[in-house]
């Protein structure tokens, strides 16, 4: 496979379940993200991973858990979601030290019940 | 608050014409971008421009960027129903590889 990847494509869940959102980067980055977007609203950051560290995050509830146990996989850890956390879940990564651009992933279509 | 503001927010075209869109932003940058996103999907990123550039070339992109005036243009030449999507503008002002991204300009082109 290439570029970046992410399963579940769609998820629905009820407010009290617990799922996982993973995705994969096959381009040899060193940064990783997650996104939120929501209809009407800039795509908004959630947390980043610089070489495996934690370096932002944006005041996401702790309902949502981040993990990145490597370079090329990156998780989002979900657990008594609200209905207004149903958006796409976007990964992408990049390249620390050059431009900047980053590469997506396809996403993760969210339904909370 | 928000970067990046596209204008329009919706343009709708027949094929062959060309597409303008605009961005504006608020604060000094290092570079601007644009991505393209179908609907539903992951965004696409299309062109980059730095800080110190005018103007950049992809294809049939064509990318202005006027620091005097904050302002970023893309241009798409002889559009194809293919180009149908979401664009965005982002801003990297240097902040930690974070990126501020405007609401997006939705393109349809008919066929």
């Amino acid at each position: 496979e290439t570029g970046v990847t992410q399963t579940p494509r769609h998820l629905v869940m009820g407010m009290t379940n617990k799922k996982s959102l993973k995705c994969e980067q096959h381009l040899g980055h060193n940064a990783m993200y997650w996104y939120k977007q929501s209809a009407k609203k800039p795509l908004e950051l959630m947390f980043v991973y610089s070489l495996e560290e934690r370096v932002e995050n944006n005041s996401v509830p702790s309902r949502f858990s981040p993990e990145c146990p490597n370079s090329s996989h990156l998780f989002l850890h979900l657990h008594t979601l609200q209905p207004e956390d149903s958006a796409l879940y976007l990964c992408a990564s990049s390249q620390t030290g050059t431009s900047g651009a980053q590469y997506f992933g396809p996403g993760t279509r969210l339904l909370v019940l | 608050s928000q970067q990046g503001e596209e204008d329009p927010q919706a343009l709708s075209i027949q094929e062959g014409e060309n597409a303008t869109m605009n961005c504006s932003y608020k604060t000094s940058i290092n570079n601007l971008q644009w991505y393209r996103q179908n609907s539903g999907r992951g965004l696409v990123h299309l062109i980059l421009i730095r800080s110190n550039e005018r103007e950049k070339h992809s294809g049939r992109l064509r990318v202005t960027l006027d620091t005097s005036k904050k302002s970023s243009s893309l241009l798409i030449t002889a559009s194809r129903a293919a180009d149908t999507a979401s664009y965005f503008c982002a801003t990297d002002a240097g902040n930690n590889r974070k990126l501020i991204w405007g609401l997006g300009t939705s393109l349809a082109v008919n066929p």
